[in-house]
């Protein structure tokens, strides 16, 4: 069974730009949550979808958003590029919300200048 | 923000010591997840422990874990050059939102 795959893995974008970044689930899986890794603050919850709902929400500006499809894949946007933006983000996929396992994807390496 | 912090930040043994990590949270949570990270790569998941178990034994990893003190123990025996990585600790409050990282534990396996 394939794993939890992101596209792309490497962006660079300049401040001010959008970014949207696709997170397709583990096969069945209809849980999708997004964390933001950086060296100063961590790794940080983003948001969770749960068939095609935002069921959760980390303390994140506006200028971060989802969705969810009906396949289950994922996209995030993030608008207004910030330098501090920079990150990994990663995408990770479980059957439901309830489930206690995620399983992570590789995550897509940001670069804002 | 992060909901706990990891002791100790790095960590340096031989090959075939044992590592101990400790992790400390701060809300009532559900259970408690260990993850590798190799490199800056994605995060594989390890080990968890629910709130209502004290210990759980995975091959050569050992986890403990009280809720009295709000803490939780990672421990690999006979440790291996392959697991030279960062280990963080994860927690599912009961509050419902999703998982909450330690700043993790950068650990080193020399052969």
């Amino acid at each position: 069974k394939a794993g939890v795959t992101q596209t792309p893995r490497y962006l660079i974008k300049t401040r001010g730009q959008q970014v949207t970044l696709s997170c397709s689930p583990i096969s069945g899986h209809r849980s999708v949550s997004w964390y933001q890794q950086t060296p100063g603050q961590g790794l940080q919850f983003l948001f969770e979808y749960f068939s095609e709902t935002q069921r959760n929400k980390g303390n994140f500006p506006g200028r971060f958003s989802g969705r969810q499809f009906s396949n289950s894949r994922s996209e995030m946007n993030v608008s207004t590029l910030e330098l501090g933006d920079s990150a990994l983000y990663l995408c990770a996929s479980s059957f439901t919300p309830l489930e206690e396992t995620q399983y992570f994807g590789p995550g897509t390496r940001l670069l804002v200048l | 923000s992060q909901q706990g912090e990891e002791d100790p930040q790095a960590l340096s043994i031989q090959e075939g010591e044992n590592a101990t990590m400790n992790c400390s949270y701060k809300t009532s949570i559900n259970n408690l997840q260990w993850y590798r990270q190799n490199s800056g790569r994605g995060l594989v998941h390890l080990i968890l422990i629910r709130s209502n178990e004290r210990e759980k034994h995975s091959g050569r990893l050992r986890v403990t874990l009280d809720t009295s003190k709000k803490s939780s123990s990672l421990l690999i025996t006979a440790s291996r050059a392959a697991d030279t990585a960062s280990y963080f600790c994860a927690t599912e409050e009961t509050s419902g939102s999703r998982l909450t990282f330690g700043e993790g534990t950068q650990l080193t396996v020399n052969p």
